[in-house]
């Protein structure tokens, strides 16, 4: 069964800290990975997409890393700010199919 | 219109009631998803329409879950007979092609089934 998992499932610093979200994945059989961002009761934003060729993306403080191997990839926020507070989510988009699958995401807070 | 957009933002319907959630995609885009997100989880595939090809139904829970997609835009999800556990926020994404592109995601409707 294709199952994507994020650890931890919440987490809070305090602003200026760096700081990873983990997110494993069962089937390494991906096409690419995606990073979304979701504020409260709003959709989701796509921040990062990784294709399986690639092993890691970056956009301003952000970077993304995919080792396909192993299961695994990172989002890394550098000098995390209070607006960078949301719910990450990691998307697995695999081959041989059209089904994205999502974690359960992990829950950032930055203290101001 | 710019984005992805959902209506209505939120229902609130009595158990055995039917009701239909609409999506308007990106103009332009062929790829449309359904998703369900329960209350503290992540996102559950529902269905995928790619052009005029047969959909991905793979996801629907149950044959109470049905959706169309008219003129190769507009979609419809229909829950028919509601049941206390299809309560949940339903997302709606498109993509310029499917194929693993990006999805631009529209805010949801919240359903409340009493």
């Amino acid at each position: 069964k294709q199952e994507v998992t994020q650890i931890p499932a919440a987490l809070s610093v305090p602003e200026g800290e760096n700081l990873v979200l983990n997110c494993s994945f069962t089937d390494s059989a991906i096409y690419n990975l995606q990073w979304f961002r979701q504020d409260p009761g709003k959709g989701l934003t796509s921040l990062l997409l990784i294709q399986s060729s690639q092993r890691e993306q970056t956009s301003g403080r952000l970077n993304a890393s995919l080792d396909k191997s192993s299961g695994r990839s990172t989002l890394y926020i550098a000098a995390s700010q209070p607006g960078d507070s949301a719910t990450y989510l990691c998307a697995v988009y695999y081959t041989g199919g059209f089904k994205t699958i999502f974690g359960a995401g992990t829950r950032l807070f930055v203290k101001a | 219109g710019a984005g992805v957009s959902q209506s209505p933002s939120n229902k609130v319907t009595e158990k055995g009631k039917d009701v239909e959630l609409r999506c308007d995609p990106i103009s332009g885009h062929t790829a449309l998803y359904w998703y369900r997100q329960s209350l503290g989880q992540g996102l559950e595939f529902l269905i995928y329409f790619q052009g005029n090809s047969a959909p991905d139904k793979s996801g629907l829970p149950s044959d109470r879950f049905s959706a169309e997609r008219t003129g190769g835009s507009v979609s419809t999800l229909t829950i028919q007979r509601t049941q206390q556990e299809d309560s949940a926020v339903y997302l709606c994404a498109s993509s310029l092609r499917g194929e693993g592109e990006t999805q631009y995601f529209g805010p949801g409707t919240r359903l409340l089934v009493l």
